[in-house]
């Protein structure tokens, strides 16, 4: 079965400095990508997906990831974070022709001052 | 972009009591809607998986009886708790995907027992 691993519970950050939060998954089997994002008392977000194409992908609110089908990994990246980037992120995979999102077990990304 | 609504946000009720939540996509027809749940400081709980105008699919180990799925139309499901009981309390989530959507995701609802 297809599963996900977020290698970090949690990462400080400072202010504008850049950062990674990492995610593999286990399956090789054709995949889909997808990084979400969720605030406090509130529902997932989507930040961007890997579904085709080229391997970078970029999303919104300036991150952006790389699917690396060698190394089976999906990080996340960001050049200059935000105090407004504090949050819980969830990377996600679903085999192609599934329906079921398998989720990491969150990276909670907090920003220092 | 795509919109889930999700309502109510924040419910508080009494033991023994059963709650209804409600999940609508509002910009899209979803044929597949899923309803998760998180505890504090965890990843979400996939409960179960349903189709527009069939039955849910449950999970293994969530009982079918105590969270009731219905979706009935392409753009609602609604999840009853029967019969809440204060280890019921949790946060909901549902999401709804299209034919070829990725998954949208509801603000989720705050479940509280007494």
């Amino acid at each position: 079965a297809q599963s996900v691993t977020q290698l970090d519970s949690q990462v400080p950050v400072f202010e504008e400095a850049p950062v990674e939060l990492r995610c593999n998954y286990s399956s090789s089997v054709s995949v889909y990508l997808f990084w979400y994002v969720q605030y406090p008392n509130q529902g997932l977000q989507l930040l961007l997906k890997y579904l085709s194409g080229s391997t970078l992908v970029k999303g919104i609110n300036g991150f952006e990831a790389e699917f690396n089908k060698s190394q089976t990994s999906f990080h996340l990246r960001k050049p200059s974070v935000h105090i407004s980037d504090t949050a819980e992120y969830f990377c996600a995979v679903v085999d192609q022709g599934a329906q079921k999102l398998v989720f990491g077990q969150g990276t909670r990304l907090t920003i220092n001052p | 972009g795509a919109v889930v609504s999700q309502h109510p946000s924040w419910v508080i009720c009494k033991s023994g009591t059963s709650v209804k939540i409600e999940c609508r996509s509002l910009d899209f027809q979803a044929t597949t809607m899923f309803w998760y749940r998180q505890f504090p400081k965890q990843s979400l709980m996939l409960m179960a998986t349903s189709n527009e105008g069939s039955k849910a699919t449950y999970e293994q180990g969530v009982e079918k009886d105590k969270f009731l799925i219905n979706h009935a139309s392409l753009t609602l499901s609604t999840l009853t708790v029967t019969s809440a009981h204060p280890e019921d309390s949790s946060f909901y989530i549902c999401s709804a995907r299209g034919p070829i959507q990725p998954q949208h995701f509801g603000d989720g609802t705050r479940l509280s027992i007494l």
